[in-house]
């Protein structure tokens, strides 16, 4: 079993509605859990983390944690061109301060006008 | 606030030779982890610095090394290059402590003939 598994997709949805995007990780222990976005041929750019159970809202988007189920999500609200990306999920394992981030495979989204 | 930065951008190289890759982290910052992305594994640590010390260490060979300077830049280096390193490789910084989200650089791609 994969450390931090995310549904590759693709997955479309149409400009204005909300895109789920979801991550699950194996490391019961694991603390912190963050969110990037990469656009092809560029380095992940960080949007959300979250470190404790429930929901952290940012703007248009919203982190959610669930510890006793081993899942985040990321729900983007009113989708937008621009936020066609690939997403990446990433989950420290580290401990004691140290980092050290296991990434999914990453989710490729389109949101089409 | 100056982001990472990563150089060379690009780097060809042919097998058996060896790459030194920099990196500077963002001011302030004294963690600076290394990731290798391909395309079939995806993004995977390499190992991560924090006060001159290697704190973690990723899943790869020996040929892959690193060192941490006094001023947090950073270096990582590939000795006896096979055609399988080509990649993106990826720096990225934080402040070392707790949780704390990490921050990419724009990566140096790696070529090897």
């Amino acid at each position: 079993q994969k450390e931090v598994e995310q549904n590759s997709g693709p997955l479309s949805v149409p400009e204005g509605a909300i895109a789920s995007l979801n991550c699950t990780y194996s490391d019961r222990g694991s603390q912190s859990f963050f969110w990037y976005r990469q656009y092809s041929g560029k380095s992940p750019e960080l949007i959300m983390f979250i470190y404790s159970n429930g929901d952290k809202e940012d703007g248009r988007f919203t982190a959610q944690l669930n510890k006793a189920s081993q899942y985040v999500s990321l729900l983007i609200r009113d989708s937008q061109p621009s936020d066609s990306a690939t997403y990446l999920c990433a989950v420290n394992i580290g401990s004691g301060g140290a980092q050290k981030l296991v990434f999914g495979q990453g989710t490729r989204l389109t949101i089409n006008p | 606030k100056a982001g990472v930065t990563q150089t060379p951008r690009y780097l060809i190289k042919t097998r058996g030779q060896q790459v030194t890759l920099s990196c500077s982290p963002i001011s302030g910052h004294r963690s600076v982890s290394w990731y290798q992305q391909t395309p079939g594994q995806g993004l995977q640590f390499l190992f991560e610095y924090f006060s001159e010390t290697q704190r973690n260490k990723g899943n790869f060979p020996g040929r892959f090394s690193g060192r941490q300077f006094s001023n947090s830049r950073s270096e990582m280096n590939v000795s006896t290059l096979e055609l399988g390193d080509s990649a993106l490789y990826l720096c990225a910084s934080s402040s070392g402590t707790g949780n704390q989200p990490q921050h990419f650089g724009d990566g140096t791609r790696l070529s090897i003939l």
